[in-house]
């Protein structure tokens, strides 16, 4: 099944204990993208990749990082997590970096730091 | 910046009523997206107009797009129960040099059984 897989669904951690949630998807997909989404805030992109090795920020960037270093992963890293960073956040795959095709999206991490 | 604008913010119907969610947007697009989000779980892709399509049709979905108005709207025919969920628009916009697909606030419609 074609899919976009995030792991963990849910995690609760402690401020300043570096974290990350993995991303990967089965489709060949060229562009991937972390969003969170916050109430009254909407989807709000923190980075994204148009492929390999090719990486940016988005809207949100600060306290974030991510790699692409395979095309099928993209794993979303908070080095020292605070709790503003308490949201539940979405991986998202597209065929192609134009976006010219929809987005799948993997269900989601809610986090929360205390 | 918010590029696209979903009006109404909530919508509540009866099951077998027809839904109509609206899109604004500012710039000039490639494409506008609708996607749907059950409470806390990820969005998903439902339609995708091109500029150069005016009506675009998938099962009970039906998507216009009015570029000289730069709108959207979806309508939903036949709602059900199950049709309950949020519904986004997205549209890319250039910002910084390079484009990116940015979401609406989403309209949250209610479908009463």
């Amino acid at each position: 099944e074609a899919q976009v897989t995030q792991n963990p669904r849910y995690l609760i951690t402690v401020t300043g204990k570096k974290l990350t949630v993995t991303c990967s998807q089965n489709m060949n997909h060229e562009y991937m993208s972390w969003y969170r989404q916050d109430p009254g805030l909407g989807l709000r992109q923190i980075y994204y990749s148009m492929n390999v090795e090719v990486t940016d920020k988005g809207d949100v960037p600060e306290g974030y990082k991510v790699s692409r270093k395979e095309k099928r992963n993209f794993p979303l890293i908070l080095e020292s997590p605070s709790p503003n960073q308490t949201s539940l956040y979405f991986c998202a795959s597209s065929l192609s970096w134009d976006r010219r095709y929809g987005y799948t999206f993997g269900s989601g991490t809610r986090l929360t730091v205390v | 910046s918010q590029q696209g604008e979903e009006d109404p913010q909530a919508l509540s119907i009866q099951e077998g009523e027809n839904a109509t969610m609206n899109c604004s947007y500012k710039t000039s697009i490639n494409n506008l997206q609708w996607y749907r989000q059950n409470s806390g779980r990820g969005l998903v892709h439902l339609i995708l107009i091109r500029s150069n399509e005016r009506e675009k049709h998938s099962g009970r979905l039906r998507v216009t797009l009015d570029t000289s108005k730069k709108s959207s709207s979806l309508l939903i025919t036949a709602s059900r129960a199950a049709d309950t969920a949020s519904y986004f628009c997205a549209t890319v916009i250039t910002q910084g040099g390079s484009e990116k697909l940015v979401f609406g606030k989403g309209t949250k419609l209610t479908v009463n059984p």
